[in-house]
């Protein structure tokens, strides 16, 4: 069974900080996803890692794939409130391309 | 519009009776699926469909079922609702593409069910 781990499940940091959110998984996977929940929406997708050593990069958001380690992170810089979110990692099951999901990071960025 | 659409968007049924949640896409997609949100849970698998003669136990299909009536089209049917199936339900499609292209998951608004 294909297990998807996040760390931390939440957090709480100051505007203009810096933080990382990890994605452990626990077989072998050669996909993973971010997606990002705001609170009664559904989810959107942030960045695709298709191989290992791929890093991704959008605006204060970087994603990045160790398939070796099944380690994804995903590393917010200088954060600002619209951030605020509940993200979540997920991996292809190796019996096909139904998507595992973590529980979730609900971050909060305060003034 | 929504390239994936489900209906209804919020419903409240009672415990015993029987509802069907549907899901339309209009991404042409062959691969279907529904998930089930809880708070601090993350997303479940429920059911997943490949194509329209495909279809899959994900993780907790217990007391659920599907239909897939077409390749646009996959309802989820909660035979005898119970109120622990309250929960925040998601469709969502996927496109098989050759490897190392994308083939992320394009999700509905969601159905907030709850049953009382």
């Amino acid at each position: 069974e294909l297990k998807v781990e996040q760390n931390p499940l939440f957090l709480s940091m100051q505007e203009g900080k810096n933080y990382t959110i990890y994605c452990n998984y626990s077989t072998t996977s050669d996909r993973l996803y971010w997606y990002r929940q705001d609170p009664g929406k559904s989810l959107e997708s942030l960045f695709v890692l298709l191989s290992n050593g791929a890093v991704k990069q959008e605006g204060r958001l970087m994603a990045s794939l160790d398939t070796k380690a099944r380690l994804s992170t995903l590393h917010i810089t200088a954060a600002v409130h619209d951030l605020s979110a509940t993200y979540f990692c997920a991996v292809n099951s190796n019996s096909g391309y139904a998507l595992n999901f973590g529980k979730g990071t609900s971050l909060l960025v305060t003034p | 519009d929504a390239d994936v659409t489900q209906t209804p968007r919020n419903r409240i049924t009672k415990t015993g009776k029987r509802i069907m949640l549907e899901c339309s896409q209009t991404k042409g997609h062959d691969r279907m699926y529904w998930y089930r949100q809880d708070p601090g849970l993350g997303l479940r698998l429920i059911y997943y469909s490949f194509d329209v003669k495909d279809i899959n136990k994900g993780e907790i299909s217990d007391g659920y079922s599907v239909s897939r009536q077409a390749q646009a089209k996959f309802s989820l049917s909660l035979e005898s609702a119970i109120p622990n199936q309250t929960a925040l339900y998601f469709c969502a499609t996927s496109d098989l593409r050759e490897r190392g292209k994308d083939t992320e998951a394009f999700f509905g608004q969601g159905t907030r069910l709850t049953v009382v």
